[in-house]
């Protein structure tokens, strides 16, 4: 059973620094890891997809990695802004299954 | 407008009544999915579909009842509620299964069983 895991649970920093978060995941055939940004009181959002047989994905100040052999997976947030305050949830789909498996997700506080 | 969206967006109804939450996206997606989120669970699949006709059973399907006429709409019906089903619920959406497709999600119905 494939499961996903991320840690921290939660992460607090000062505005500007560069981080990264974790994310792990046990069954190393997937189609794909997505990305997601969750605000309090809202929907999830798509930040990032990453094919199986891609490295890594950019948007902005954004960038995923993936490792599918070790199954693992980062999200590399650069120069960081309170605006990037959310929950990050990491989601991989499985090859011959229709859905998602998500992770619990990482609450980031970015403190101005 | 392009995109998903859920009807109610907030709803309050009583023990026993039927709800019905309401999905509907324009991108044609083959795949739709139905989740509900609660503190200390994350999100949990209730209940999926492939296409129009077709649905299938996710973790947590019961007292939950869906229908899909149309591959636009997907229907999520409570058919007696109970408090348990207190709770955020999130459409989504997904044009197939391969590495090309994200997943997309509605803006969620926050749902009272009092």
């Amino acid at each position: 059973k494939q499961e996903v895991t991320q840690i921290p649970a939660a992460l607090s920093v000062p505005e500007g620094e560069n981080l990264v978060l974790n994310c792990s995941f046990t069954d190393s055939a997937i189609y794909n890891l997505q990305w997601f940004r969750q605000d309090p009181g809202k929907g999830l959002t798509s930040l990032l997809l990453i094919q199986s047989s891609q490295r890594e994905q950019t948007s902005g100040r954004l960038n995923a990695s993936l490792d599918k052999s070790s199954g693992r997976s980062t999200l590399y947030i650069a120069a960081s802004q309170p605006g990037d305050s959310a929950t990050y949830l990491c989601a991989v789909l499985i090859q011959g299954a229709q859905k998602l498996v998500f992770g619990q997700g990482t609450r980031l506080t970015i403190n101005p | 407008d392009a995109g998903i969206t859920q009807s109610p967006r907030y709803k309050i109804t009583e023990t026993g009544r039927q709800v019905t939450l309401m999905c509907h996206q324009t991108w044609s997606h083959s795949y739709m999915f139905w989740y509900r989120q609660d503190l200390g669970h994350g999100l949990r699949l209730i209940y999926y579909s492939a296409a129009a006709d077709i649905t299938d059973k996710g973790e947590v399907p019961d007292g939950y009842v869906v229908s899909r006429s149309k591959t636009e709409n997907f229907p999520l019906t409570l058919e007696s509620a109970t408090r348990s089903q207190t709770s955020v619920y999130f459409c989504a959406s997904r044009e197939g299964t391969s590495g090309y497709n994200e997943q997309f999600f509605g803006p969620g119905t926050r749902l009272t069983v009092l």
